[in-house]
């Protein structure tokens, strides 16, 4: 199994452009979510779904779309790039959405994005 | 205030050490996640405990829920034990979100 895929691994943009960073996984998860990690904090919640065509916000979700017709794809959208969403970009999912004991999380390997 | 909190920020040690991460918490938890991260790479579940301890290798986590406090060993700790190391609690419930610590930056030297 090839786990949670994140596309691409880089990537530069101007501001004002628009890309879709892409996260596929193959578990069968019900969870998925995206995460910023920032320089001296901790990783943030952009966006998560509980299952195909459910999705919510987390604690950072301005300025990001996502959607989710499929259980294994979960895409995130810049709608407009600005120099603050430079960071890296974790997708991350797990077999449970929540639960009382919550389930392991299994992350990508980060797509690191620069806005100019 | 981040309700996870980690010590310390940067931790170095020689190689062999016995190494303690600490995690504490303010919110009442369901499950408490460790994570290890390299430079420049992904991130890796390490342990997910609700109650007690456990162990996978030269790694231990305990757990004291009473005292919303968790703790990272490294037995033997080793240069490619070098990482980050994260916590992040899961309050369970309806709720399906982590909040996590800053992370504490180890690194082993030889």
């Amino acid at each position: 199994n090839a786990g949670v895929t994140q596309t691409p691994k880089f990537q530069v943009l101007k501001t004002g452009q628009s890309m879709t960073l892409q996260c596929a996984q193959d578990m069968n998860h019900e969870y998925m979510s995206w995460y910023r990690q920032d320089p001296g904090m901790g990783l943030r919640l952009i966006h998560y779904s509980v299952g195909a065509g459910i999705t919510d916000q987390g604690e950072v979700p301005n300025g990001y779309n996502v959607s989710r017709s499929t259980t294994e794809d979960f895409p995130l959208r810049l709608l407009s790039a600005a120099p603050s969403q430079t960071s890296v970009y974790f997708c991350a999912s797990s077999p449970q959405a929540g639960g009382y004991t919550g389930q392991p999380q299994h992350f990508g390997d980060g797509t690191r994005l620069s806005i100019l | 205030k981040n309700e996870v909190e980690q010590s310390p920020q940067n931790l170095t040690a020689q190689e062999g050490e016995f190494i303690t991460i600490n995690c504490s918490y303010s919110v009442g938890i369901s499950a408490l996640h460790w994570l290890q991260q390299h430079p420049g790479g992904g991130i890796v579940s390490l342990f997910m405990l609700s109650s007690g301890k456990k162990k996978h290798g030269r790694l231990i986590a305990t757990i004291n829920i009473q005292e919303k406090h968790s703790s990272l060993h490294i037995t033997a700790s080793h240069p490619r034990d070098s990482a980050v190391y994260i916590c992040a609690a899961h309050s369970g419930g309806s709720n399906y979100k982590l909040t996590f610590g800053k992370g504490t930056l180890l690194t082993v030297n030889p």
